[in-house]
Order: C-alpha cells, then sequence, then structure tokens
C-alpha cells in the first residue's frame, strides 16, 4: 500500500539544526511532488515547503525561508527537511505528504496533499 | 499571499445532522480548494479537491462547492465518526495556506 514513513524527530536547543527524512513507498516516488506540513502542540496544520517531482521548484513558507531546506534523493525514495537555526515556535508534530496532481488539458497541476505520513516530533527547547 | 478564513470555528451537531462548513479566501483562487479531515493524533485525510472532487474512498456524504472566494464543505448526514477538525487549504499559488479549521463535536 502507498505509505510514507517520518523520521528523524527530537529534542534540540534554539539555533541548532536538525534534518527530517520522509521515505516513501507502494508508488513510484519520482513521480509525484512532495511537501511538509506541520501543526503546532493544540494548533491548525501550516504549510512548510514542497518540491516538484524532479527537484526542481522549491517552495517555503514565510516563516522558514532562509531557515528550512527541501531535498530529495529519488533513488532512495526519500524527502528530506533541513532545518536551521531552530527556533522555540517551531516545535510541532511535522508530516510529510505527498503531492496529489492532476491533468488540465495535458498540464499538470497540484491540487492538494494526497497521502500523509504518521508525523514525526520536533521539540525546540533548552 | 492567500489568507483563508473558515467559519464556524467550533459547531456542535448530532448523528444524522446536516453540517456545513465555510471558507473564504482573501483572493479569487477559481477552484483550487481543498478539504481535510484531521482526528486527535492522526494525520490529515483529504476529503475533497479542486472545490468539488470527492476523494477516492471518501464518502458521498461529503461534498464540496464554491469557487472564486468562497466555499462550502458539507456533510449530509453527520456519522459518528465524522466528529473531528476540518481544514480548507488554498493550492492556487505558493505559499500554499490552511483556514485555521472547524471543530465538529458531538451536541
Amino acid at each position: 500500500q502507498v505509505q510514507l514513513v517520518e523520521s528523524g524527530g527530537g529534542v534540540v536547543q534554539p539555533g541548532r539544526s536538525l534534518r527530517l527524512s520522509c521515505v516513501g513507498s507502494g508508488y513510484i516516488f519520482s513521480n509525484y511532488g512532495m511537501g511538509w506540513v506541520r501543526q503546532a502542540p493544540g494548533k491548525g496544520l501550516e504549510w512548510v515547503a514542497m518540491l516538484w517531482y524532479d527537484g526542481t521548484n522549491k517552495h517555503y513558507a514565510d516563516s522558514v525561508k532562509g531557515r528550512f531546506t527541501i531535498s530529495r534523493d529519488n533513488s532512495k525514495n526519500t524527502v528530506y527537511l533541513q532545518m536551521n537555526s531552530l527556533r522555540a515556535d517551531d516545535t510541532a508534530v511535522y508530516y510529510c505528504a505527498r503531492a496529489g496532481e492532476t491533468d488540465i488539458d495535458g498540464l499538470y497541476y497540484y491540487y492538494g496533499m494526497d497521502v500523509w505520513g504518521q508525523g514525526t516530533t520536533v521539540i525546540v527547547s533548552s | 499571499d492567500v489568507q483563508m478564513t473558515q467559519s464556524p470555528s467550533s459547531v456542535s451537531a448530532s448523528v444524522g445532522d446536516r453540517v456545513t462548513i465555510t471558507c473564504r479566501a482573501s483572493h479569487d483562487i477559481t477552484n483550487w480548494l481543498a478539504w481535510y479531515q484531521q482526528k486527535p493524533g492522526k494525520a490529515p485525510n483529504l476529503l475533497i479537491y479542486t472545490a468539488s472532487t470527492l476523494q477516492s474512498g471518501v464518502p458521498s456524504r461529503f461534498s464540496g462547492s464554491g469557487s472564486g472566494t468562497d466555499f462550502t464543505l458539507t456533510i449530509s448526514s453527520l456519522q459518528p465518526e465524522d466528529f473531528a477538525t476540518y481544514y480548507c487549504q488554498h493550492t492556487k499559488t505558493f505559499p500554499w495556506t490552511f483556514g485555521q479549521g472547524t471543530k465538529v463535536d458531538i451536541k
């Protein structure tokens, strides 16, 4: 079955770095865009980042731009989120998600996140 | 950036009720809107995309409508497993943004 599994979360001090990983299985990983969404404790969902199926075209939320980097290794069916200069307000559950796409007149468009991982928890605290 | 505003923030309802949740975009997003359901401690689940297309496997009691700036998610007959928090998300341009969520709980 289609599955995403995140890893790499943990407790980290403010200002330090952490790298999250997400492995996809059950589908052709290299055909799909991938993204990250986070949820702070007791709060709503926040879209964080996304990149295209081939690793081009990366997009970020303003709150993480310049600090976080999304990347992928299609040979390993893995997408990464490198998080630098972490702050207390980065504390959240981080979800990896696949971007669903639709074909309109021969062009492909992303319409949302159609497969989600179980999430990995990041706590930024001294 | 496009801002998404959901209403109400919470709704109390009974099994069998019809429930409607509204999402408003700060700019025209045509039909690039998705709806998600999230249960406590679980990842979100895509219900509807492009405003009205039902995701595979999602029960037909869920429906979406709207275009431009105003959108609606309707649950025609609330079931026990539908008590959850619902989020809208626009996918028109980056950054994608979510609404603040609507919690549907038991009256």
